[in-house]
């Protein structure tokens, strides 16, 4: 089954706008919550992740939002720009194993 | 730094063949591993390395082995490709187990016939 789950499949979001995916996982072992963000014939690199000690954690354009109790995280991308136009993974991790488990992702366009 | 590095970036193979997967990084990291990315899936673990000498399965390991006999080195072989095996494979490293940055390389995309 699939342990973390990625909503929407694809996203189409005007320059300037707010982008959001959202993620929903059902092991409650996991303690760290990455979003990797990868461009076509790339490896994914690692933009932005949270533990659930935190609500919410911003860095720059990106945030991620946590909710603990219902088991769901999201990431939020403001101002999105053409640039931002890449496929996103949210992930999760087991406490000190290491292992990612990731979402389907999610493929953003950022229209000009 | 090369940082991680995979080799071939594009193979072919035929049902049955067998072939090593290369993967190599040069930041001294204990932790290693690899996934297979298919559409619709998101990445899946196949099998990861916390040191030289210490191999364990991930979600998918069927079908593939690992070694790691150095620091540097975690190939993955196919003993006898499989259609199903048809995928982007991703080698991924980090300073260890407790550190969460994860680093991946460029890719290596695989098509059995």
């Amino acid at each position: 089954q699939q342990q973390v789950k990625q909503s929407p499949q694809s996203l189409i979001v005007q320059k300037g706008g707010i982008s959001i995916i959202n993620c929903a996982y059902e092991n409650t072992a996991f303690d760290y919550f990455p979003w990797y963000q990868q461009f076509p014939g790339k490896g994914p690199a690692l933009l932005i992740a949270i533990r659930p000690d935190v609500s919410e954690k911003k860095e720059g354009r990106f945030t991620i939002s946590f909710n603990k109790s219902a088991k769901q995280f999201s990431l939020h991308i403001m101002d999105s720009q053409p640039g931002d136009s890449a496929t996103y993974f949210c992930a999760a991790s087991p406490s000190n194993t290491g292992k990612l488990i990731f979402g389907q992702g999610t493929t953003l366009q950022v229209k000009p | 730094n090369a940082g991680v590095t995979q080799t071939p970036k594009f193979q072919v193979l035929k049902t049955g063949q067998s072939m090593t997967l290369q993967c190599a990084q040069d930041m001294n990291h204990e932790y290693m591993s690899w996934y297979r990315q298919d559409p619709g899936m998101g990445l899946r673990l196949i099998h990861y390395s916390v040191g030289a000498g210490i191999t364990d399965q991930g979600e998918v390991p069927n079908g593939y082995n690992v070694s790691r006999s150095t620091t540097e080195d975690f190939p993955l072989r196919l003993l006898s490709a499989a259609p199903s095996q048809t995928s982007v494979y991703f080698c991924a490293s980090r300073f260890s187990v407790g550190t969460d940055t994860q680093y991946f390389g460029p890719g290596t995309r695989l098509t059995v016939l």
